[in-house]
C-alpha cells in the first residue's frame, strides 16, 4: 500500500462550486497533516496544517480521521485563482532531536472553469 | 515575507559529472531540507539536517550525495557523479522548529542530466 495515497484527478468543477479531495495515509504513526499547495513547476506551498478536531481557514476546511487514516479538504466558492494540485502530506511520529522528512502524496489537480 | 533562495534556477550538466545547488535557507531557522521532484512524481524526501548533521535521509539519499553547511547562511546538496535518472527540481526547505508546522521551500533548482 503506498504511504499517502490521493486521487490524482484531474477534478474540473465550474467556479463557485464546492470540491472536496480525499487521502489515505498507510502508517498509523503519523503524527502530523498537512494540505500543500502546488503550482506547476512551482515550490510546494502549505495550506494548511490538519488537526484532529478538524479546522477551517476562510473557503478552506481540512478534516481528520486517525481510525480510518483519512484525511479530507473542502474548498466552498471555489475561484479561479484555487486551480492548482493539492498535495497531503504526513509527518511520521516525531522522535526528538532531529527533523523527519515529511512523506508527500502525488497530489490531486484541480481546475476551475470560469 | 522571508524566503528560502536557491541557485542556480536550472543546472544542465554532463552524466558523471558533479554538481553543487545551493540554498540559502530563512535566516533564523534551525532545520534544514533536501527534496526532489521528478518532473510528474511526487515530492520525495532527500535528507534533513541539524545541528550540522544529517538527522535523516531516505534510500535515495545514496553515497553519491552529500550535504554542507560551509558558512553560517548557505546549505549545499552535491550530487558526486550525476545518472540520467537524477534529473528532477530540487527543492531546499528549511523550518524554524522540528515539527514541520511551518516549513518554507526554496523555489527549486531544475537538474537536467544529459
Amino acid at each position: 500500500r503506498k504511504e499517502v495515497e490521493q486521487d490524482p484527478g484531474p477534478f474540473n468543477v465550474p467556479e463557485g462550486a464546492t470540491v472536496a479531495f480525499n487521502c489515505t495515509y498507510s502508517n498509523s504513526a503519523s503524527q502530523s497533516f498537512f494540505w500543500y499547495r502546488q503550482d506547476c513547476r512551482k515550490e510546494p506551498k502549505l495550506l494548511m496544517s490538519v488537526y484532529s478536531s478538524g479546522n477551517e481557514d476562510g473557503r478552506f476546511t481540512a478534516q481528520l480521521n486517525r481510525a480510518s487514516q483519512y484525511i479530507s479538504l473542502l474548498i466552498r466558492d471555489s475561484k479561479l485563482s484555487d486551480s492548482a494540485t493539492y498535495l497531503c502530506v504526513v509527518n511520521r511520529e516525531y522522535s526528538g532531536g532531529g527533523a523527519d522528512g515529511l512523506t508527500f502524496g502525488k497530489g490531486t489537480h484541480l481546475i476551475i472553469q470560469p | 515575507e522571508p524566503e528560502v533562495t536557491q541557485t542556480p534556477s536550472h543546472q544542465v550538466t554532463q552524466m558523471g559529472q558533479e554538481v553543487i545547488l545551493r540554498c540559502v535557507p530563512i535566516s533564523n531557522h534551525l532545520y534544514f531540507y533536501w527534496y526532489r521532484q521528478i518532473l510528474g512524481q511526487k515530492v520525495e524526501f532527500l535528507v534533513s539536517f541539524y545541528n550540522n548533521e544529517i538527522s535523516e535521509k531516505s534510500e535515495i539519499f545514496d553515497d553519491q550525495f552529500s550535504v554542507e553547511r560551509p558558512d553560517g547562511s548557505n546549505f549545499t546538496l552535491k550530487i558526486r557523479s550525476t545518472k540520467l535518472e537524477d534529473s528532477a527540481m530540487y527543492f531546499c526547505a528549511s523550518t524554524f522548529g522540528a515539527s514541520n508546522e511551518k516549513l518554507f521551500f526554496g523555489s527549486g533548482t531544475q537538474l537536467s542530466v544529459l
